[in-house]
């Protein structure tokens, strides 16, 4: 069945990189997006990958895809401390678009 | 701000009773996709529907039900609240049915969701 895996929790300082990764199973997801909780907060999309793409960049974010390992990461360049949240990855589900959601990783982000 | 807006933000309740939360879409979303966010369970689909139709089930109780009005806005019912149903509830909306497959990406926007807790 679907199923997105996440790493739990990440400390990084300000200043440096926060590369966060996911692993998903259906191989037919045709996209897959980016979401970031901040407490008491709904979730803010972040952004998305096409599954016919490697890599997009939006300012400091960066998304790589693994098709062939079902691999995807988002990289914060420059982490602020105002980065700090909990990161969502999720699949869509083309049947209906439902989003399948990892577990979250909650990014820490040291002064 | 996604554009999408829920209420009430709050809601305490205790077992047994029933409440309703009601979510409003993006304008010109016609999609309306409701998730809870447990501790036990992470975020987990419940409904969506499409332009006042149901379009798909996810692990969704029997004594949770929903509908989609003909102004687009939707309600999500709870009834027999249990303890374990305290969570955050979210909808979110798009633009599509979200079976688009290939065509386009369909972003769903979330609203800011309603923290149920039951007593």
């Amino acid at each position: 069945g679907e199923d997105v895996e996440q790493s739990l929790f990440l400390s990084v300082r300000e200043g440096d990189s926060s590369v966060i990764n996911c692993t998903y199973t259906d191989s037919s997801s045709t996209y897959l997006y980016w979401y970031k909780q901040e407490p008491g907060a709904g979730l803010q999309l972040l952004t998305y990958i096409f599954s016919n793409m490697d890599m997009k960049q939006d300012q400091r974010l960066t998304v790589l895809l693994n098709k062939k390992d079902k691999h995807l990461s988002l990289r914060i360049a420059d982490t602020q401390t105002g980065d700090s949240a909990i990161y969502f990855c999720a699949e869509r589900d083309n049947q209906g678009g439902k989003l399948i959601f990892g577990q979250g990783t909650e990014l820490s982000v040291k002064p | 701000d996604s554009g999408v807006t829920q209420t009430p933000k709050h809601l305490i309740t205790a077992t047994g009773q029933r409440v309703t939360l009601r979510c409003s879409p993006r304008s010109g979303d016609l999609s309306v996709y409701w998730y809870q966010q447990s501790l036990d369970q992470g975020l987990q689909f419940l409904i969506q529907y499409y332009n006042g139709e149901e379009r798909a089930k996810g692990n969704i109780l029997e004594r949770f039900s929903a509908q989609q009005f003909p102004d687009l806005h939707s309600e999500l019912n709870l009834s027999s609240l249990e303890l374990g149903d305290s969570a955050l509830y979210f909808c979110a909306s798009s633009a599509l049915a979200g079976g688009q497959g290939l065509i386009a990406a369909d972003t769903q926007y979330f609203g800011p969701g309603t923290r149920l807790t039951v007593l």
